[in-house]
């Protein structure tokens, strides 16, 4: 069974141009998470999709963020016009449900993103 | 202040000693408690989880809860050079039915085990 995937796993962007960061979630999960960890730092929650839905966006920087879940194909967290602080390592998690006990979530190993 | 305090380390420990880790919390609300591993340039894998007080083991391993000091404990026996990682603790509230359990990580403690 595969896991989480992501992809890339490395990516290196230019200040001012855009990055796509995709995350394929397991076989038969329709719960996708977001987070983020810098170095020295835990992770922190950016988004929680389903489907098509965003249901919660508390944890996304206002402006040059945005995800999306469509119907068919993998999620994807698109991050326009880099900025140097936007250097981090982004997890994608998945989960069947969204009650942590009864469906926890599963991690992928991560897209790591320079900008140079 | 952080919502979650863990130390960073790195906490290195003799091949068969006993690792212990643990967190604190400032959010008395919380009350579902998780334990992860991270390899190096891996994800995190979910080790263990508790509900409110109390011990669980599982394994080599034992998870504490002290909600009266918000205190969450994590214990590794007889310690591998394989279990050597950065071990995440996370919490994350009651879902109600308008809501979800999101989690709130600590920054993780780096583990050395020396053969």
């Amino acid at each position: 069974n595969a896991g989480v995937m992501q992809n890339p796993r490395h990516l290196v962007r230019r200040r001012g141009q855009e990055a796509r960061l995709r995350c394929s979630p397991m076989k038969g999960h329709s719960h996708v998470y977001w987070y983020r960890q810098l170095p020295e730092e835990g992770l922190k929650f950016m988004v929680y999709l389903q489907k098509e839905n965003i249901i919660d966006e508390s944890g996304m920087p206002k402006e040059r963020f945005s995800a999306e879940f469509p119907k068919e194909g993998p999620s994807i967290l698109r991050i326009q016009q880099v900025v140097r602080g936007d250097s981090a390592a982004y997890f994608c998690a998945s989960s069947m449900g969204s009650h942590i006990l009864n469906q926890p979530q599963h991690f992928g190993d991560g897209t790591r993103l320079s900008i140079l | 202040q952080k919502e979650v305090e863990q130390d960073p380390g790195p906490l290195s420990v003799p091949e068969g000693a006993i690792v212990s880790l643990n967190c604190t919390y400032s959010n008395s609300a919380f009350q579902y408690f998780m334990w992860y591993r991270q390899y190096s340039r891996k994800g995190p894998e979910l080790l263990m989880y508790t509900y409110s007080s109390g011990n669980k083991e599982d394994g080599r391993f034992t998870a504490q809860v002290d909600k009266s000091s918000k205190y969450i404990s994590l214990f590794i026996r007889d310690s591998q050079p394989s279990d050597s990682a950065t071990y995440l603790c996370a919490m994350s509230l009651i879902p109600f039915l308008d809501s979800w359990g999101k989690l709130q990580f600590g920054a993780g403690t780096q583990v050395v085990v020396t053969p």
